[in-house]
């Protein structure tokens, strides 16, 4: 069936860098964009930005620009979201999410940033 | 920057209607999207394009669109359609995507 799987839970100290990895299965993964979406806990949805898997296109929201990247593999179908230098307020749930529709969405990360 | 804007919170008794709206400029021009969140779980499409409904949806759900509003209606609401939802959009341009808020809907 179609899915994404995503990687572990992380704890991370202020300063450092996480890498979140989202792998597709089930479908063509260069057929449809992947966004990105986090969640602190007891809040909205953010939506943080999105890549074209085919190109590597991405664009990004004006509040993460230039703390974060998202870039894939396709011989793997995995897209990945990197966020550097981290702070407590980076503490939520990141989501990928497939196509401009978000209609299958990862089961989320947890990002913990504690020192 | 574009905002969408949800009610916080709407009640309703189960098999009663249920309407939730989202409010934002650009709506007229770009399609709405909403989903539902449960504790503890990813979100969940529910409706797409203003009103199309995926697969394995119940029936009670559906979405109209009017100006600057978009409209979840759950029809005969059960308890299990108690959930957080948040509705998705594009600014004028196309390039941003927002979410609303959230709504929370209670089932007394």
């Amino acid at each position: 069936q179609v899915q994404l799987v995503q990687s572990g839970a992380e704890v991370k100290k202020p300063g450092a860098s996480v890498k979140v990895s989202c792998k597709a299965s089930g479908y063509t993964f260069t057929s449809y964009d992947i966004n990105w979406v986090r969640q602190a806990t007891g809040q909205g949805l953010e939506w943080m930005g999105w890549m074209n898997p085919n190109s590597g296109n991405t664009g990004y929201a004006q509040k993460f620009q230039g703390r974060v990247t998202m870039t894939r593999n396709t011989s793997i179908s995995t897209a990945y979201m990197e966020l550097s230098s981290l702070r407590s307020e980076d503490t939520a749930v990141y989501y990928c999410a497939r196509d401009d529709a978000f209609d299958i969405w990862g089961q989320g990360t947890m990002v913990t940033v504690s020192s | 920057s574009y905002e969408l804007t949800q009610p916080p919170s709407v009640s309703v008794s189960p098999g009663q209607t249920a309407r939730i709206t989202c409010s934002g400029d650009a709506l007229p021009k770009q399609y709405a999207y909403w989903y539902q969140q449960k504790p503890g779980q990813a979100p969940v499409l529910v409706i797409y394009k203003d009103s199309e409904r995926p697969s394995g949806i119940p029936e009670r759900f559906s979405g109209s669109s009017s100006g600057t509003t978009v409209t979840l209606t759950i029809s005969g609401v059960q308890a299990e359609d108690e959930a957080d939802y948040y509705c998705q959009s594009a600014d004028s341009s196309g390039t941003i995507t927002v979410f609303g808020g959230g709504t929370k809907l209670t089932v007394l």
